[in-house]
């Protein structure tokens, strides 16, 4: 049982739009800022997004990030068949001591 | 480029101990937090430990709490994960990972090796 929650699945045509949402509590995603890392099957995660919002070099602007109370929220906008993989939201727990993640929502671009 | 080589990984018995490596180059390895984080077959991402840049602060997940010692040798860019008591829920693939600003508001994990897997089976 993770910590933060994400919907295990999402789908969406190519060219169009989807959400990836992230809900947790007072320790964790309010108290912090929010990260979303991208896992291709077979291969290490990548960090996407941090800082709730802001964007690595390289990662483009069609990947964005907001955070609002308890919940975090990823977009994708203009999908492509590349963008098939794993998502993860994450973020440091207060009461923990340890970081902590979403249990990762499966993208699937029809 | 920074990079984060991880090793050590192999098959034990449960109760069985084992010791993972992660090499670190091409960043000052002291300036960052380095974490672990596991991944079991088919499942998600758990973060089982964490280290601040110098080693005076460390975080464990309950998982795996008075059974797994984190710590780093900032002399030789290194960073280990001591695993006693295996377990086979312990069975998945560990990476090391780079945090920026470990413990605070701000972190985030922004380097990753490629992993090293741990399977615990009799």
């Amino acid at each position: 049982q993770s910590v933060l929650t994400q919907p295990p699945s999402v789908s969406a045509a190519p060219g169009q739009k989807v959400t990836i949402s992230c809900s947790g509590g007072g320790s964790n995603i309010v108290s912090n800022y929010v990260s979303w890392y991208q896992q291709v099957p077979g291969t290490a995660p990548k960090l996407l997004i941090y800082n709730n919002n802001k964007r690595p070099s390289g990662i483009p602007d069609r990947f964005s990030g907001s955070k609002s109370g308890t919940s975090a929220t990823l977009g994708i906008t203009g999908l492509q068949t590349g963008d098939e993989a794993d998502y993860y939201c994450g973020t440091w727990d207060s009461s923990l001591g340890v970081g902590v993640f979403g249990g990762g929502t499966r993208l699937t671009v029809l | 480029e920074a990079q984060l080589v991880d090793s050590g990984g192999g098959v034990v018995r449960p109760g069985g101990s084992l010791r993972l490596s992660c090499a670190a180059s091409g960043f000052s390895f002291d300036e960052y937090g380095m974490t672990w984080v596991r991944q079991a077959p088919g499942k998600g991402l758990e973060c089982v430990a964490g280290i601040n840049w110098s080693g005076s602060s460390t975080g464990y997940a309950d998982s795996v709490k008075g059974r797994f010692t984190i710590s780093r040798d900032n002399a030789k860019n290194s960073l280990f994960l001591q695993m006693n008591n295996l377990r086979a829920e312990d069975t998945a693939l560990y990476y090391c990972v780079r945090v920026r600003y470990y413990g605070h508001y701000d972190n985030y994990m922004d380097v990753w090796g490629r992993g090293t897997t741990v399977t615990v089976s009799s």
